[in-house]
């Protein structure tokens, strides 16, 4: 059965203190990888996407990478408005029986402590 | 902001009753998802319209529908509302069809059903 695993559940941190978020997967093909960050009460936005093994993206203190069976974010020297669930999604490739899937994660509640 | 419109904000509403969330998708973008959001299940996927087609379906219940009319804006039907639909529901728009456009999500209807 497809499915997403996100831990932790929870991390706090210091502000400048570097850590990770993973996104472990389990898909029959994967067509694409998303993270997403979600402030309460709104809806999540987009941050990156990631197609293949070995693949990397940068925006800001966010890196993601990604290998066939987990993804990391790595957040570094975060700042308190880094402040956020983050939201792992994958998107399963097409099975015969025609239906798509996109499955999200439950999410990592990321607070940074100033 | 990322373009995508929903209304109403919030619905409160009573149990057996039947709803109607609103959706406009950015400007270009040709398909809408909608997703259900609880506390104890996370984002859940429910359907997906690409240009006015029914494109994908996930674990939509049967009392649930939805459907994209011409000028793209998408409208989610739901019936004999039960303590459990109560939840976030949010609507997101990509420029395609594939598992590989990142979404953008409007800021959701929250339906309280009493």
């Amino acid at each position: 059965e497809d499915q997403v695993t996100q831990s932790p559940e929870a991390l706090r941190l210091q502000e400048g203190e570097s850590s990770s978020l993973n996104c472990s997967y389990t898909v029959s093909g994967l067509r694409g990888l998303f993270w997403y960050r979600q402030d309460p009460g709104k809806g999540p936005e987009f941050l990156f996407t990631l197609y293949s093994a070995g693949e990397e993206k940068e925006k800001e203190r966010l890196k993601a990478t990604l290998t066939k069976k987990e993804s990391f974010l790595h957040i570094t020297a975060p700042k308190p408005e880094d402040s956020a669930t983050y939201l792992c999604a994958v998107h399963p490739i097409l099975r015969t029986s025609g239906t798509y899937k996109y499955i999200f994660g439950t999410g990592t509640r990321l607070k940074v402590l100033a | 902001d990322s373009g995508v419109t929903q209304t109403p904000k919030h619905l409160i509403t009573a149990t057996g009753q039947r709803v109607t969330l609103r959706c406009s998708p950015r400007s270009g973008d040709l398909s809408v998802y909608w997703y259900q959001q609880s506390l104890d299940q996370g984002l859940q996927f429910l359907i997906q319209y690409y240009n006015g087609e029914e494109r994908a379906k996930g674990n939509i219940l049967e009392r649930f529908s939805a459907q994209q009319f011409p000028d793209l804006h998408s409208e989610l039907n739901l019936s004999s509302l039960e303590l459990g639909d109560s939840a976030l529901y949010f609507c997101a728009s990509s420029v395609a069809h594939g598992g590989r456009d990142e979404q953008y999500f409007g800021p959701g209807t929250r339906l309280t059903v009493t």
